[in-house]
């Protein structure tokens, strides 16, 4: 069964680094989206992405998050400059179709870590 | 304001038994759906039940949606070890983001 897969699982960074977080979409899915959860809290919807655009964004994705598909396969979540409280994980997921009745397909998550 | 609040927060049951999580919501929903997260996982989606729905069924999971309360539960009957997780019910906006409750711990003893 296809599935939304995530790399690195794992990713610890000094303060201030950048960080790209990847992320594979089912292949025939049309909408990306990111979202994070910090340890002990609720999963929070970061963005979502279709057609080379963002679609929506939460007040949480600032100017030092972006989102890019690069080439017809990879989602990438960059952060410019990382702050202690981007720890967390982050998952990407991916739909089909747009709208609320379409189920997202979440990946397994990249843990980040900002020391 | 807070959409998609699981209670209890925790519950632990032994194997064999049945779970039964709730989750109440504040606005108008198109559908609302419940995932299960193993302890440091991503999320899998479970079951989705949209809001002309009353009840729907999956396996050894139950699904109720009552509109005029704003809430549902998720059941889980005869339950396993191996159902030992995080469950969140969330709810899709127009422009299909999620927002998730805080989630409930299920621990299963076997």
């Amino acid at each position: 069964e296809p599935e939304v897969t995530q790399t690195p699982s794992h990713q610890v960074t000094q303060m201030g680094q950048e960080v790209i977080l990847r992320c594979v979409p089912i292949s025939n899915h049309l909408y990306f989206y990111w979202y994070r959860q910090i340890l002990g809290q609720k999963v929070e919807f970061l963005v979502s992405f279709y057609n080379n655009e963002i679609s929506e964004k939460s007040e949480i994705f600032d100017d030092q998050f972006s989102v890019e598909r690069p080439d017809g396969s990879n989602f990438t979540l960059k952060i410019r400059s990382t702050k202690l409280e981007d720890s967390a994980m982050y998952f990407c997921a991916s739909s089909r179709e747009r709208g609320p009745g379409e189920t997202q397909y979440f990946g397994p998550g990249t843990r980040l870590l900002v020391l | 304001s807070q959409q998609g609040e699981e209670d209890p927060q925790a519950l632990s049951i032994q194997e064999g038994e049945n779970a039964t999580m709730n989750c109440s919501y504040k606005t108008s929903i198109n559908n609302l759906q419940w995932y299960r997260q193993n302890s440091g996982r991503g999320l899998v989606h479970l079951i989705l039940i949209r809001s002309n729905e009353r009840e729907k069924h999956s396996g050894r999971l139950r699904v109720t949606l009552d509109t005029s309360k704003k809430s549902s539960s998720l059941l889980i009957t005869a339950s396993r070890a191996a159902d030992t997780a995080s469950y969140f019910c969330a709810t899709p906006g127009a422009n299909s983001k999620l927002t998730f409750g805080k989630g409930i711990t299920l621990s299963v003893r076997p």
